[in-house]
């Protein structure tokens, strides 16, 4: 089982609609997780972090977390072409050390 | 503004040359920085933990020995690449953490193109 999963997508939504990412991952000791935005050729951005169950929003943004389920989820509202992008799910596993999945490709029609 | 400075941006070299990758922490210590790999359309993988003043921690089948990091002050981490190998092309990307009460945040370098010939 890999230990940070995503679908890899591509995932279409119209231009303003809701995009939703999800992450599940194995290790229940992860206490902090991550998405990351990563443009072709580009390094990773931080877009959100969660540390504790419930939801996280910062402007378009929400991210969702379920410890005892495992999954992590990541909103974007108002989707934008200018979203389009791979979104890296990436959970602290064993204390410390940074996992990534594979990642999600978003793309948002106009 | 950028937390993390890595240089190169992109490396053309033939195989059998060496390449050396900087990565540099903008205006805090980082005691431990990261050092990835990214093939295209693949996730980043860890390949190793660069720990300053200490030798650097490999993942599991990164060769040590091609890999070489180098981790000499708080602010500068180096990856050389040694006699690359086509194979060896690859996106590789530094990264450090800054953590706070309650938080930490991972801030990658603008990542390197590396095309061996």
């Amino acid at each position: 089982q890999k230990e940070v999963e995503q679908n890899s997508g591509p995932l279409s939504v119209p231009e303003g609609a809701i995009a939703s990412l999800n992450c599940t991952y194995s290790d229940r000791g992860s206490q902090s997780f991550f998405w990351y935005r990563q443009y072709s050729g580009k390094s990773p951005e931080l877009i959100m972090s969660i540390y504790s169950n419930g939801d996280k929003e910062d402007g378009r943004f929400t991210a969702q977390l379920n410890k005892a389920s495992q999954y992590v989820s990541l909103l974007i509202r108002d989707s934008q072409p200018s979203d389009s992008a791979t979104y890296l799910c990436a959970v602290t596993v064993y204390g410390n050390k940074l996992v990534f999945g594979a990642g999600t490709i978003l793309r948002v029609k106009s | 503004g950028a937390v993390v400075s890595q240089h190169p941006s992109r490396v053309i070299c033939k195989s059998g040359t060496s390449v050396k990758i900087e990565c540099r922490s903008l205006d805090f210590q980082a005691t431990t920085m990261f050092w990835y790999r990214q093939f295209p359309k693949k996730s980043l993988m860890l390949m190793a933990t660069s720990n300053e003043g200490s030798k650097a921690t490999y993942e599991q089948g990164v060769e040590k020995d091609k890999f070489l990091i180098n981790h000499a002050s708080l602010t500068l981490s180096t990856l050389t690449v040694t006699s690359a190998h086509p194979e060896d092309s690859s996106f590789y990307i530094c990264s450090a953490t800054i953590r706070g009460d309650g938080f930490e945040e991972l801030f990658f370098g603008s990542g390197t193109q590396l095309s061996v010939l």
